[in-house]
């Protein structure tokens, strides 16, 4: 069965400071890959994904970055984390060949910007 | 762009009653999925049911099941006989059909609503 794994679970870091969030996925081959931030109180707010080793597509301007190393593995980055980085952060997966497949969440970062 | 709009920010329920979330969305596709998404205070994302757009048919998935209005472009889920394990906030959430050739496929989410269960 297909797995997903996050981590850490909770980070805080300071203003200014870098970040790096880890994804992996077991189980399945050539995923879709997504980063999504929810912020206190919103819903979820898509940043990346991606559909292949190396194809990063970004949605929204910001100061993250993300990389796919690896067909299942996917990293969230930034050089100098803002307060405003501060958000839940959840890593996604997706089958493309199944056209209703859903998308599986991993438990999610906490990222508390100080 | 498509969005997802559910008016109700937070909604209660007494256990063992009945309760219907609201969602409406915008699109110009007509070849779509809709989807309903639990989080709990673990805050893990859990599918809770799926529909197809194609299909007439109102999915349905134990306690748990949708009213589909293409027309309206609305989404309701319906929650029978509630528990106090169904408390959580509930997303509602849309994808286009894959596109011919394409390779990718989004979630666009609405800002979710807040159940509570009431003993």
């Amino acid at each position: 069965s297909q797995t997903i794994h996050q981590w850490p679970a909770t980070l805080v870091q300071p203003v200014g400071s870098p970040l790096s969030l880890e994804c992996t996925v077991e189980g399945t081959s050539n995923p879709n890959l997504y980063w999504y931030r929810q912020a206190a109180g919103r819903g979820l707010q898509l940043l990346f994904y991606s559909v292949g080793i190396g194809q990063i597509s970004s949605e929204v301007p910001q100061n993250l970055s993300a990389s796919r190393p690896q067909d299942r593995q996917f990293i969230l980055s930034s050089k100098k984390l803002l307060l405003s980085d501060s958000g839940f952060y959840l890593c996604a997966w997706g089958q493309e060949s199944s056209y209703n497949s859903p998308l599986h969440f991993g438990n999610g970062t906490r990222l508390t910007v100080t | 762009a498509q969005t997802v709009t559910q008016s109700q920010p937070e909604m209660s329920v007494q256990e063992a009653e009945t309760v219907t979330l609201s969602c409406t969305y915008d699109t110009s596709e007509s070849d779509y999925y809709l989807f309903w998404y639990k989080q709990p205070p673990s805050r893990q994302m859990i599918l809770v049911i799926r529909q197809e757009a194609y299909k007439q048919q109102n999915a349905t998935e134990n306690r748990f099941s949708v009213n589909f209005q293409k027309a309206a472009k609305s989404f309701s889920l319906k929650i029978s006989d509630s528990q106090l394990g169904d408390a959580a906030m509930y997303f509602c959430a849309y994808r286009r059909r894959r596109n011919s050739g394409g390779s990718n496929y989004k979630l666009t989410f609405g800002k979710g609503t807040l159940l509570t269960v009431n003993p």
